[in-house]
């Protein structure tokens, strides 16, 4: 059974700061991973979607790195910014695209300024 | 182009009434995915719909819980009679193609007192 796994549950940085959010997962027989966000109240945005064959995706200031063998994943904000604020989440899709997602429970992100 | 709605965005009920919620995806995605949160737990699948038809519907909790897709387009999930277990953020999502990215809507909020 897959398991997704984030650590931290929550992290607060101030403005400026690189970080590094962290998504474990049982199965490494994953079909791709996706990292999402969420803002309160909202719905899941989704940011990057690695496929099982990538290491690694990149959008502006994110990019989001895949080691299958180790079933980790890991998400980079550069020069974080107040509205990075939110929970992250990652998710796996198993070993075929007709598989549904398994989510991890988050990261809750605060950016101070 | 419109996103995944989904309404309500909030419902109070009390045990033992029923509840429909619904779901439009982005026009022209077959694939439409049900999942759930209850407090405290990630994000879980429900069911997901390829059209009208039911490719997998291996995380439904029990046989009060009834989704439709007519005409493959909106869906609706009918929970009866709810229970407080039932308590949770039900969110929509749909992808054009099967292992593509998930889009989701902001989700409805059912309270069940």
């Amino acid at each position: 059974k897959q398991e997704v796994t984030q650590i931290p549950a929550a992290l607060s940085v101030p403005e400026g700061e690189n970080l590094v959010l962290n998504c474990s997962f049982t199965d490494s027989a994953i079909y791709n991973l996706q990292w999402f966000r969420q803002d309160p109240g909202k719905g899941l945005t989704s940011l990057l979607l690695i496929q099982s064959s990538q290491r690694e995706q990149t959008s502006g200031r994110l990019n989001a790195s895949l080691d299958k063998s180790s079933g980790r994943s890991t998400l980079y904000i550069a020069a974080s910014q107040p509205g990075d604020s939110a929970t992250y989440l990652c998710a796996v899709r198993r070993n075929s695209g007709n598989t549904p997602l398994v989510f991890g429970k988050g990261t809750r992100l605060s950016v101070i300024a | 182009e419109a996103g995944v709605t989904q309404f309500p965005s909030h419902s109070v009920i009390e045990k033992g009434q029923t509840v429909t919620l619904r779901c439009d995806p982005i026009s022209g995605h077959d694939n439409l995915y049900w999942y759930r949160r209850v407090m405290g737990k990630e994000i879980k699948f429900l069911l997901h719909f390829v059209k009208e038809s039911k490719q997998d519907e291996s995380g439904m909790p029990n046989n009060r819980f009834l989704a439709e897709r007519t005409g493959g387009t909106y869906s609706t999930l009918k929970v009866q009679p709810a229970e407080l277990e039932d308590s949770g953020v039900y969110f929509c999502a749909s992808s054009q193609d099967r292992g593509g990215i998930q889009y989701f809507g902001a989700g409805t909020r059912l309270s069940v007192l």
